[in-house]
């Protein structure tokens, strides 16, 4: 009775690397989310994918943020030359349809140095 | 632009007293609310949510009030216990952004021995 699977779940990168997160949703989800929190405050959307496909991306920033749910595998947000203002942590969230209950995984804690 | 807000930012309680947590949203077209618990260092944790077509669902120690009249959603936590100590926040999932939820800034509750 697996949950939301992320990993890894502390990542520390040089400014101008890449940072890959993954999510692996609970079984039997399809609808998978993406979240962002810096210290202190509230969790800030991102991008909401289904299989194959980003529904809604309206949360993510311009450039060097990138989504994927391919149809095998986990979900991959990518931050292609990460900068210091990346440091946050990245929570995934999964439900099985639109408007139903987002259950989260434990998180991926980016920092840039 | 629209947001979901928290009154307060930290509460206080003695252990065994009633807790009520608010949380104030502006956007009338949401149709879905849910309150998370966030302790440090974990992913958000379901609690109990609840639709626009209801004003009161009740839980185990929990009860969610919903008053669509003033935009006002309210967390009750009876007999408050150490363990119930936590970061506390409420979410609204917009109805014609269906999957995309906006969280508040978050309630500290700390309880008191």
């Amino acid at each position: 009775n697996a949950g939301v699977m992320q990993n890894p779940r502390h990542l520390v990168r040089r400014r101008g690397q890449e940072a890959r997160l993954r999510c692996s949703p609970m079984k039997g989800h399809s609808h998978v989310y993406w979240y962002r929190q810096l210290p202190e405050e509230g969790l800030k959307f991102m991008v909401y994918l289904q299989k194959e496909n980003i529904i809604d991306e309206s949360g993510m920033p311009k450039e060097r943020f990138s989504a994927e749910f391919p149809k095998e595998g986990p979900s991959i947000l990518r931050i292609q030359q990460v900068v210091r203002g990346d440091s946050a942590a990245y929570f995934c969230a999964s439900s099985s349809g639109t408007q139903e209950t987002q259950y989260f995984g434990p998180g991926t804690r980016l920092l840039v140095l | 632009g629209e947001s979901v807000g928290l009154h307060l930012p930290t509460l206080s309680v003695q252990e065994g007293d009633n807790s009520i947590i608010n949380c104030a949203y502006s956007n009338s077209a949401s149709d879905y609310f849910i309150w998370y618990k966030q302790e440090s260092g974990k992913g958000p944790q379901f609690i109990i949510d609840i639709r626009s077509n209801m004003d009161k669902r009740q839980g185990q120690r929990v009860t969610v009030l919903l008053n669509k009249t003033v935009k006002h959603l309210s967390l009750q936590i009876a007999a408050t216990q150490p363990g119930d100590s936590a970061v506390y926040f409420c979410a609204e999932n917009e109805n014609t952004n269906a999957g995309k939820s906006t969280f508040g800034d978050g309630t500290t509750l700390t309880v008191k021995p």
